[in-house]
């Protein structure tokens, strides 16, 4: 039981921005909401990560909706090397527990 | 950055053998993790311990074991190795313990196969 929801897949143009959404209605009030990426062949890396308040890193920013049932990872301006898929991930008893994500294709 | 280093990349074992595969963290993190992926079922937590002697079983422990003797190290052990641990495997290490405060850093993985 992933407690997130996201889309199997999207799709981007390149130099357009993306918005991710991601659901986890079940959401306690300590858990931290986390966004990690995963190209071909690699591990997973670290995006961006919050709380409460809206984040923004030289990567993404992440916007929590204000019940914090719900969260966006906006990638301001897409490349084709941000083409990969997005786990959104509540952190439980600061344990990560991922789910499917979302495949991520940018086009030129 | 902090670099967490996994000892193989690749790796062949036959049906049987005790493996050991091993993950080092350059950065004084407290917590470490071991992850095993799979297609269609995504990461899934093995182990993870919060300081050095100290383990505990995540959601897939059956299995494996883990050590932890210093605090940059962390061994993920399949005691007997079998068909169905072929998968890969992904160690992470975190700055800070309880509700996730801290981002993750992964390896880039160790794939296993046993044959």
């Amino acid at each position: 039981d992933a407690k997130t929801t996201q889309p199997n897949s999207m799709e981007s143009n390149e130099e357009e921005p993306v918005h991710l959404p991601c659901n986890h209605s079940t959401i306690s009030g300590t858990d931290y909401i986390h966004w990690y990426r995963q190209l071909p062949s690699q591990g997973p890396e670290y995006v961006i990560h919050g709380l409460t308040s809206n984040v923004n890193n030289r990567m993404a920013s992440l916007a929590i909706a204000e019940d914090r049932k719900s969260s966006t990872l906006i990638l301001h301006r897409a490349t084709l090397r941000d083409a990969a898929v997005y786990y959104c991930i509540l952190s439980i008893l600061g344990n990560l527990i991922f789910g499917k994500g979302t495949k991520l294709s940018v086009k030129p | 950055d902090v670099k967490v280093t996994q000892s193989s990349r690749y790796l062949v074992k036959r049906t049987g053998e005790k493996v050991f595969l091993e993950c080092v963290q350059d950065m004084d993190h407290e917590n470490m993790f071991w992850y095993r992926q799979d297609p269609g079922l995504g990461l899934r937590l093995i182990y993870f311990s919060y300081d050095v002697k100290m383990k505990e079983k995540g959601d897939i422990p059956e299995g494996y074991s883990v050590s932890r003797e210093k605090k940059e190290r962390f061994s993920l052990i399949l005691e007997s190795a079998s068909t169905n641990q072929t998968s890969m495997y992904l160690c992470a290490s975190s700055l800070i313990s309880g509700q996730g405060r801290s981002g993750y850093t992964f390896g880039s993985g160790t794939r296993l196969t046993v044959v």
